[in-house]
């Protein structure tokens, strides 16, 4: 079973700056990542997937990097905002498709 | 995209009663459904693999005997927690795999138990 460790727990930063969030997992035999985004309260929303073969994954500000070898995975958002406070998860797979998740990294961004 | 919707969003309940959370995939077919617990600011745990036409799979630790799971059709997934106690409230979340093997995570439901 994978191990997931999200670095740091919580994060406050004032609007405008860039925010690198860091996710690492134990077996590196992955064949995906996901990063979530959850509000607090609410389910799940899917961010980004990266693939194996991928080495990132862009959507507007954000950005997620993979490196398998290393077991790591960061999420860049850029030019942050009020509205992207909220928890970011990342996740890997394991056995049959189950999810390992990170316990998370609380994002607090300051009007 | 895929999407998953459970119900109810939040129940309470008397201690001793028992509670059916259902999960939804409502554009697309799902043979494999996943059922996650999270506890106040911690992550999501993974209870169970709910699989269509067959037995769930717990994890450790989980009983099956009190979280009882059911795969009826491709679109439904039932977990019912039978004589809830207090140390049952928990946010319950469920996730489908789709066709691409990408997980859809439906909306969750707040179980308070009295």
């Amino acid at each position: 079973k994978q191990e997931v460790t999200q670095i740091p727990a919580a994060l406050s930063v004032p609007e405008g700056e860039n925010l690198v969030l860091n996710c690492s997992f134990t077996d590196s035999a992955i064949y995906n990542l996901q990063w979530f985004r959850q509000d607090p309260g609410k389910g799940l929303t899917s961010l980004l997937l990266i693939q194996s073969s991928q080495r990132e994954q862009t959507s507007g500000r954000l950005n997620a990097s993979l490196d398998k070898s290393s077991g790591r995975s960061t999420l860049y958002i850029a030019a942050s905002q009020p509205g992207d406070s909220a928890t970011y998860l990342c996740a890997v797979p394991w056995g049959d498709y189950k999810l390992s998740f990170g316990a998370g990294t609380t994002v607090t961004v300051r009007a | 995209g895929a999407v998953v919707s459970q119900h109810p969003s939040r129940v309470i309940c008397k201690s001793g009663t028992s509670v059916k959370i259902e999960c939804r995939s409502l554009d697309f077919q799902a043979t494999t459904m996943f059922w996650y617990r999270q506890f106040p600011k911690q992550s999501l745990m993974l209870m169970a693999t709910s699989n269509e036409g067959s037995k769930a799979t717990y994890e450790q630790g989980v009983e099956k005997d009190k979280f009882l799971i059911n795969h009826a059709s491709l679109t439904l997934s039932t977990l019912t927690v039978t004589s809830a106690h207090p140390e049952d409230s928990s946010f319950y979340i469920c996730s489908a795999r789709d066709n691409l093997d990408v997980s859809s995570f439906g909306p969750g439901t707040r179980l308070t138990v009295l």
